[in-house]
């Protein structure tokens, strides 16, 4: 089973929708990303949590919400979705930083959403 | 604002060349450096990451860092049609922890 699960892998919607994306990993990591893609403009982070109580705004965190509902859990909302939030979602894992550790992210398959 | 800078390409080698991949970061006091692998529509995969000045070798794979010169690269040696695809420069970011990511260059491996 994949360690970064995102659901659903694709999402077709209108405009003015809420939509949620969630992702759930199985890593054990304390720290969980979203990003989104866009062609030319690489990754941006949106939101990031480093514990469960832990919330903090990426770049991008306007016109989205998360909501960390376990260690493993971390959900993004489109509370109205635009067209310009058509992206590649993805979210990401990491550790906590600590000797011996490789402080480096862990990405789930992704999910395309497209808002019409 | 703390930037990662890559060529956006595409980069073109021939088979079984070095393909040459460079990025240079702003944030000086940056001690973790990664480079990642995304195919198109994928996600994207790490490959090698490197923390101390000079080269990391893993098989076909060199990472090199400069942090004098804020630079780190990739060699690709003996590159194959299955390394055509994004690769994605990220620096671990001072203060906040966060990971930078480049845009990322695009190479093609013709065979």
């Amino acid at each position: 089973d994949a360690d970064v699960t995102q659901t659903p892998r694709n999402r077709i919607t209108k405009t003015g929708k809420r939509i949620m994306l969630e992702c759930s990993q199985t890593k054990g990591h304390d720290r969980m990303y979203w990003y989104r893609q866009d062609p030319g403009l690489g990754l941006r982070l949106i939101y990031y949590s480093f514990d469960v109580k832990d919330i903090n705004k990426g770049e991008i965190s306007d016109g989205y919400s998360v909501s960390r509902q376990a260690q493993a859990k971390f959900s993004l909302s489109l509370e109205s979705a635009i067209p310009n939030q058509t992206a590649l979602y993805f979210c990401a894992t990491s550790e906590r930083r600590r000797q011996g550790a490789i402080d480096t992210q862990y990405f789930g398959p992704g999910t395309r959403l497209t808002v019409l | 604002q703390k930037e990662v800078e890559q060529n956006s390409g595409p980069l073109s080698v021939p088979e079984g060349a070095i393909a040459s991949l460079n990025c240079t970061y702003s944030d000086r006091g940056s001690q973790s450096f990664f480079w990642y692998r995304q195919y198109s529509g994928k996600s994207p995969e790490l490959i090698m990451f490197i923390y101390s000045n000079g080269d990391k070798e893993d098989g076909r794979f060199t990472a090199q860092l400069n942090k004098a010169s804020q630079y780190v690269s990739l060699l690709i040696r003996d590159s194959q049609p299955s390394d055509s695809a994004t690769y994605l420069c990220a620096v671990r970011s001072t203060g906040d922890d966060k990971i930078i990511f480049g845009k990322g260059t695009r190479l093609h491996i013709l065979p």
